[in-house]
């Protein structure tokens, strides 16, 4: 089955600086990535996804990228905010809609006022 | 509209109890995961149904765990005989099969087995 590795595990930047998050996937037949992030004692939110048939995704201060050959993607949050701190997990699925994802171990980070 | 709701909440019981965690997904939602997540951890596959298809339960830990999904939409997880390493955070999440593919997450139920 599909294994989906994430570093690193945890992170602090300041505020202002950018944040990657990577993630690497070992089945190749994966073509959806999501990212979801989860604050301290709340559920995960999606906050951005890609497909497979697209390099690069961009969502205001939020990038994700996909290098399909080499099997990873990261996630790129620039001029950080303290809002930022939590922790985010990637994740990778097969197919369509309602399929099983695979998810990352996640990554803590800490945004320093 | 209303999102994924669980209960309950918040769950004590002792070692050796069987516990009951229940999940209303979103209506219309045909998929729906069931997810542990352990103090610090990630996020554990534990379950998955889609629509009328045979449950993926690949992810159950042992024949402790268990889950129905009853008409296509309230599920329930079953955990017999609790050990204390089964105290974690008990996440489910809906989405639909049309699209788009976003997994929308309860709250959860935290279990503390004592």
């Amino acid at each position: 089955g599909e294994n989906v590795e994430q570093h690193p595990s945890t992170l602090s930047v300041q505020e202002g600086d950018s944040a990657v998050i990577k993630c690497t996937y070992s089945d190749s037949a994966s073509n959806y990535f999501p990212w979801y992030k989860q604050e301290l004692g709340k559920r995960p939110q999606l906050i951005i996804d890609i497909r497979s048939n697209v390099g690069e995704k961009k969502d205001q201060r939020i990038a994700v990228t996909l290098n399909k050959t080499a099997k990873h993607f990261s996630l790129h949050i620039t001029e950080t905010q303290p809002e930022d701190s939590a922790v985010y997990f990637c994740a990778a699925s097969i197919g369509a809609a309602g399929n099983k994802l695979t998810f990352g171990g996640g990554t803590r980070v800490l945004v320093k006022p | 509209g209303a999102g994924v709701s669980q209960s309950p909440s918040n769950k004590v019981t002792e070692k050796g109890k069987d516990v009951e965690l229940r999940c209303d997904p979103i209506s219309g939602h045909t998929a729906l995961y069931w997810y542990r997540q352990s103090l610090g951890q990630g996020l554990e596959f534990l379950i998955y149904f889609q629509g009328n298809s045979a449950p993926d339960k690949s992810g159950l830990p042992s024949d402790r765990f268990s889950a129905e999904r009853t008409g296509g939409s309230v599920s329930t997880l079953t955990i017999q005989r609790t050990q204390q390493e089964d105290s974690a955070v008990y996440l489910c999440a809906s989405t639909s099969t049309g699209g788009p593919y976003e997994q929308y997450f309860g709250p959860g139920t935290r279990l503390t087995v004592t």
